[in-house]
């Protein structure tokens, strides 16, 4: 099955800061989201984005499909982006549809 | 537009025990998927049902099971639960031709 990794695995920032966090993925894909979980665990839709480039507020991502990653940039960090921000991906034509998840990166943003 | 709703929100069981959660989509959803997080193995898929049929079903034993219901509402059952069990149970639905998946709260099960 498709392979999904993220980095960095844990990111420390001071609150202000920018951070890139990028997502490779090893087959093509035709859906791709990005997921920021809260401490109680709820996944909070960020951007669906099998290409191309989005901006929503101090976040964009963009998703170079051809070769095979997707980048998620936060800007002017604030504490409340702390958190586990995943990548999820479907493979094109696989056979089970689900998500396929990355093990996520853990950011903290410091006040 | 009300999210997602899982019910219960936690859970403590026994071994061997069974637990059936469940899960409520957005209103107008017809695809509800289940995914199961641990700390060792992440984020897993476990399966989705669409119009009261499961259509995919990822890599777990027959113990897992699950049924959606005509007003689109899902339930999932563990039997002979194992220490292993212990998770938090996703739910996520979406829409006919849009591809988002959008998550409730979770439900965290706790098996000793």
């Amino acid at each position: 099955g498709i392979q999904v990794e993220q980095s960095p695995p844990d990111l420390i920032l001071q609150e202000g800061a920018n951070s890139t966090l990028r997502c490779n993925f090893s087959d093509s894909v035709n859906n791709l989201q990005w997921f920021h979980q809260n401490p109680w665990g709820q996944l909070i839709n960020l951007f669906y984005i099998p290409s191309g480039t989005k901006q929503n507020g101090r976040l964009s991502a963009t998703t170079v499909a051809t070769e095979r990653y997707s980048l998620l940039y936060i800007s002017s960090s604030q504490t409340t982006d702390s958190g586990v921000y995943f990548c999820a991906v479907v493979e094109t034509g696989g056979g089970a549809d689900g998500l396929t998840f990355g093990k996520g990166t853990h950011l903290i943003i410091q006040p | 537009k009300a999210g997602v709703t899982q019910t219960p929100r936690y859970l403590i069981k026994t071994r061997g025990q069974q637990v059936t959660l469940s899960c409520s989509p957005i209103s107008g959803h017809r695809s509800v998927s289940w995914y199961q997080q641990t700390p060792g193995q992440g984020l897993q898929f476990l399966f989705e049902y669409f119009s009261e049929t499961q259509r995919n079903k990822g890599n777990f034993p027959g113990r897992f099971s699950g049924r959606q219901f005509s007003n689109s509402r899902s339930e999932m059952n563990v039997s002979t639960l194992e220490l292993g069990d212990s998770a938090l149970y996703l739910c996520a639905s979406s829409s006919t031709g849009d591809e988002t998946q959008y998550f409730g709260p979770g439900t965290r099960l706790l098996v000793l």
